[in-house]
């Protein structure tokens, strides 16, 4: 059974800090998906990282994987209040091309204070 | 070009109930899976629809079934309902050939 854990699960910060968030996964798999989810609306594709080694950047925001590792970080720049949401993590079983069913951590709380 | 839209966006039902809900895929999109995210917590796939079958399932009961139609556009039936079935459901649409996956609005589920 593949399972995705995201830690910490609850982050408050200040703005102007870095910060990064970690999603481990259990098997083998080669798609790692983050999105961002502001309360009470559905969720918004951040990045979709591909390969080992994939790095992907949007404004303050970068995303890395490492496939050997099972590890996939999401780096916080420089936090602005904006950037407050819930991020949650994803992978997927490719079964042959396509998009698949996604197993989904159970999400960073992050919170940016002025 | 419409976005993945999801209807009803609430609605409350009382247990043992059956409830409906509908999903139009974003344009081009031939692919839709359902999600259920109840609060607090990270969705949960509820399986998956190509060509009008089931291509994949998560660990759901039976009393959840799909439909998808010829235009791409999907029903996710819930039979007898329980309170622990209250949770935003999420439709996502993409293309065969592709890893994108895009996420419609929802629809909020409360079991009374």
């Amino acid at each position: 059974e593949l399972k995705v854990e995201q830690n910490p699960l609850f982050l408050s910060m200040q703005e102007g800090k870095n910060y990064t968030i970690y999603c481990n996964y259990s098997t083998t798999s080669d798609r790692l998906y983050w999105y961002r989810q502001d309360p009470g609306k559905s969720l918004e594709s951040l990045f979709v990282l591909l390969s080992n080694g994939a790095v992907k950047q949007e404004g303050r925001l970068m995303a890395s994987l490492d496939t050997k590792a099972r590890l996939s970080t999401l780096h916080i720049t420089a936090a602005v209040h904006d950037l407050s949401a819930t991020y949650f993590c994803a992978v997927s079983f490719p079964q042959g091309g396509g998009a698949d069913g996604l197993t989904f951590g159970k999400g960073t709380h992050l919170i940016i204070q002025p | 070009d419409a976005g993945v839209t999801q209807s009803p966006t609430h609605l409350i039902k009382t247990r043992g109930q059956q409830v409906t809900l509908r999903c139009s895929p974003k344009s081009g999109h031939d692919t839709v899976s359902w999600y259920q995210q109840a609060l607090g917590q990270g969705p949960q796939f509820i399986f998956q629809y190509y060509e009008e079958e089931e291509r994949q399932r998560g660990n759901f009961p039976d009393r959840f079934s799909g439909h998808q139609f010829p235009n791409y556009s999907s029903e996710l039936n819930v039979n007898a309902l329980l309170l622990g079935d209250s949770a935003l459901y999420l439709c996502a649409s993409s293309f065969a050939d592709s890893y994108e996956q895009y996420f419609g609005p929802g629809t909020r589920l409360t079991v009374t």
